[in-house]
């Protein structure tokens, strides 16, 4: 089956760097989404990976490695705005463009 | 330009009616999905539409029904809803159904039944 883990709380100091870990088990893997979502809004686009690498945007970087399922979300230089959840979501081959979403890390930043 | 948006934002509805969401994608995009997401299960897909045909469609009970318009407007519809069905229900849309598009998402319709 498929499956996407992600830790469930962090929190961080404003200013502060942040690693978000998303690691998956699937099976026919096609690409890798990082979204934003705060509390009663819509998830928001962050990041798209589907090569091996880093990608950044920002105070935002995207890193995978397929090899080994791994994903991971850096936010630098935290601000109270960042305080929200952050989803991972896989696409599949088998799943066609659905996206296949983690439960989420809820992120917390205070000053 | 305007976003993804969704109608009615909250309802309250009863175990046994039916409910029919709507959703208006951004102008020119022509997928809409649909996914449902609830506190012990996240964010999972329901189904997909593209051109006014079902592309693709979650593990979801034959309940759960969508249909899009020749203008790329999207319903989906719940019938004989169940407690269970509470959830906040969001509508997405990207510009065409190839791998590599960004999805972005409306702000979804919250859906009590009680």
């Amino acid at each position: 089956g498929q499956n996407i883990d992600q830790p469930t709380e962090m929190t961080a100091t404003e200013g502060a760097i942040v690693q978000i870990n998303c690691t998956y088990q699937t099976s026919g893997f096609n690409g890798l989404f990082w979204y934003q979502q705060h509390a009663g809004e819509a998830p928001t686009f962050l990041s798209y990976n589907v090569l091996d690498g880093l990608e950044e945007k920002g105070r935002f970087s995207s890193f995978l490695s397929r090899s080994k399922g791994y994903s991971y979300l850096l936010l630098k230089e935290l601000q109270m705005k960042d305080s929200a959840s952050y989803l991972c979501a896989v696409r599949t081959h088998q799943a066609g463009t659905a996206l296949i979403f983690g439960k989420g890390t809820t992120l917390s930043v205070s000053s | 330009k305007a976003g993804v948006t969704q109608t009615p934002r909250y309802l309250i509805k009863t175990r046994g009616q039916q409910v029919t969401l709507s959703c208006s994608p951004i102008s020119g995009h022509r997928s809409v999905s649909w996914y449902q997401q609830t506190p012990g299960q996240g964010l999972q897909f329901l189904f997909e539409y593209f051109s006014e045909t079902q592309r693709n469609k979650g593990n979801f009970p034959g309940r759960f029904s969508g249909r899009q318009f020749s203008n790329s407007r999207s319903e989906m519809n719940v019938s004989t809803l169940e407690l269970g069905d509470s959830a906040l229900y969001l509508c997405a849309s990207s510009l065409d159904v190839g791998l590599g598009n960004t999805i972005y998402f409306g702000e979804g319709s919250w859906l009590t039944v009680v």
